[in-house]
């Protein structure tokens, strides 16, 4: 079963404006990671977070980790052509063996019209 | 470093074929994993290791199978190729150490067409 849910499936927004992503865990997060990927590409590291709150920045990308609502949100600012693509959520989800499965969400298909 | 290695990157095989998708990292990983990724969604968990010798299953085995005899390698194997199997193939490996987990390094993908 699908354990992080990724909302919106599918986003197009004109190049400047401003949009965010949402991930949302089933399970208690370990570790959320975000990443991009280009159509036909291998995937890309954006940012990873680990602790309750956290919040980190690359650019004109910054994602922020809820802990206690088992959520992380991906913001971009000022949208660029080159922010297109496919973003995915990641998580480390244990498995109750002592090891953890790195599990992701389906994606979310970004479209930035010049 | 290399980082991940995925060979080869393209195949089309007919069905019932069986072939071994390679994998292999550099950086002294622990965990290593195996996606698919079928067209517009996400990445689907095969299988994953936590070590030499160790392998247990993700989403989606069946019609899979895996070996980790070495901390580098992390062959899977797809024995009887179906249709059902078409899809893009990652390999992943990370480090999980006393501080918690490193972020993923994935291959470059395999693109495996079965006809």
């Amino acid at each position: 079963s699908q354990e992080l849910e990724q909302s919106p499936q599918s986003l197009i927004v004109q190049e400047g404006k401003n949009l965010t992503i949402n991930c949302t865990s089933s399970k208690t997060l370990y570790g959320l990671y975000w990443y991009k990927q280009k159509y036909g590409e291998g995937l890309i590291f954006l940012m990873m977070l680990q602790k309750g709150g956290e919040e980190k920045s690359h650019e004109k990308i910054t994602a922020k980790l809820d802990e206690k609502k088992q959520q992380s949100s991906l913001h971009i600012t000022a949208s660029q052509p080159s922010h297109a693509g496919i973003y995915l959520c990641g998580a480390d989800v244990g498995t109750g063996a002592g090891s953890y499965q790195l599990t992701f969400g389906k994606g979310t298909k970004l479209s930035v019209i010049p | 470093n290399a980082g991940v290695t995925q060979t080869p990157k393209f195949r089309i095989l007919k069905i019932g074929q069986s072939m071994t998708l390679q994998c292999a990292q550099d950086m002294n990983h622990n965990y290593m994993y195996w996606y698919r990724q079928d067209p517009g969604m996400g990445l689907k968990l095969i299988y994953y290791s936590v070590g030499a010798g160790i392998t247990d299953k993700g989403e989606v085995p069946n019609g899979y199978n895996v070996s980790r005899s070495t901390t580098e390698d992390f062959p899977l194997r797809l024995e009887l190729a179906a249709p059902s199997q078409t899809s893009v193939y990652f390999c992943a490996s990370s480090y999980w150490g006393g501080q918690g987990n490193t972020e993923a390094f994935f291959g470059q993908g395999t693109r495996l067409t079965v006809v």
